[in-house]
């Protein structure tokens, strides 16, 4: 069975904190995706990134940055000075091959305060 | 914009009524998804269909079905409704499947009552 848990269900910071929103993954397959999707105020679902599970390499956008560890099972997504408009729901999602189907994380929700 | 379209935005009916809700994927985009999300039940994954033919179940209830036409848009038909369904629905593209990223629609907004 795959599942993905994001622990945190609320955050809560003040502008130009760093931030981590957790994500932990279970899957059996060997061939798996992981992503991260913004849902912001607005509602629609907005694509972060991509990690197959053959590349462990950690990626560094911006102000985003995502580390994934196989040994841990996780795919942990980090804001470096929190703005406000990061305010928004954090989904991370895992797709393996042999199902098919998408499994999202039950979300955190990230509050940035000015 | 992700170039993912759905129709209607929003849509209010009563119990026991069938709605149906529209979805054209981004050009180019063979595959496309279906999620209900509900305050409760958080984001989940119905259905996936690929260039015409279903690809993968998820939650979907048997009340609900759909199908992607020979263009490329999909259709998911919600019927015998009930309260509980009221939720929003989004529509997701992609241009393959498995592995890709989905490019979300704005969703529809269903209120049963």
């Amino acid at each position: 069975a795959q599942k993905v848990t994001q622990a945190q269900t609320e955050i809560s910071v003040v502008e130009k904190e760093d931030v981590t929103l957790d994500c932990v993954y279970e899957t059996r397959d060997t061939t798996y995706y992981l992503f991260w999707y913004k849902q912001p105020p607005s509602g629609e679902l907005v694509f972060l990134i991509r990690r197959n599970s053959f590349d462990e390499q950690n990626e560094i956008s911006g102000r985003y940055s995502w580390n994934f560890q196989k040994s841990t099972s996780s795919f942990n997504f980090t804001i470096t000075a929190s703005q406000v408009v990061d305010s928004a729901v954090y989904f991370c999602a895992l797709s393996a091959l042999g199902g098919f189907k998408t499994i999202f994380g039950a979300g955190t929700r990230l509050f940035v305060k000015a | 914009d992700s170039g993912v379209t759905q129709t209607p935005k929003h849509l209010i009916t009563a119990t026991g009524q069938r709605v149906t809700l529209r979805c054209s994927p981004r050009s180019g985009d063979l595959s496309v998804y279906w999620y209900q999300q509900s305050l409760d039940q958080g984001l989940q994954f119905l259905i996936q269909y690929y260039n015409g033919e279903e690809r993968a179940k998820g939650n979907i209830l048997e009340r609900f079905s759909a199908q992607q036409f020979p263009d490329l848009h999909s259709e998911l038909n919600l019927s015998s409704l009930e309260l509980g369904d009221s939720a929003l629905y989004f529509c997701a593209s992609s241009p393959r499947w498995g592995g890709d990223e989905q490019f979300f629609g704005p969703g529809t907004r269903l209120t049963v009552l």
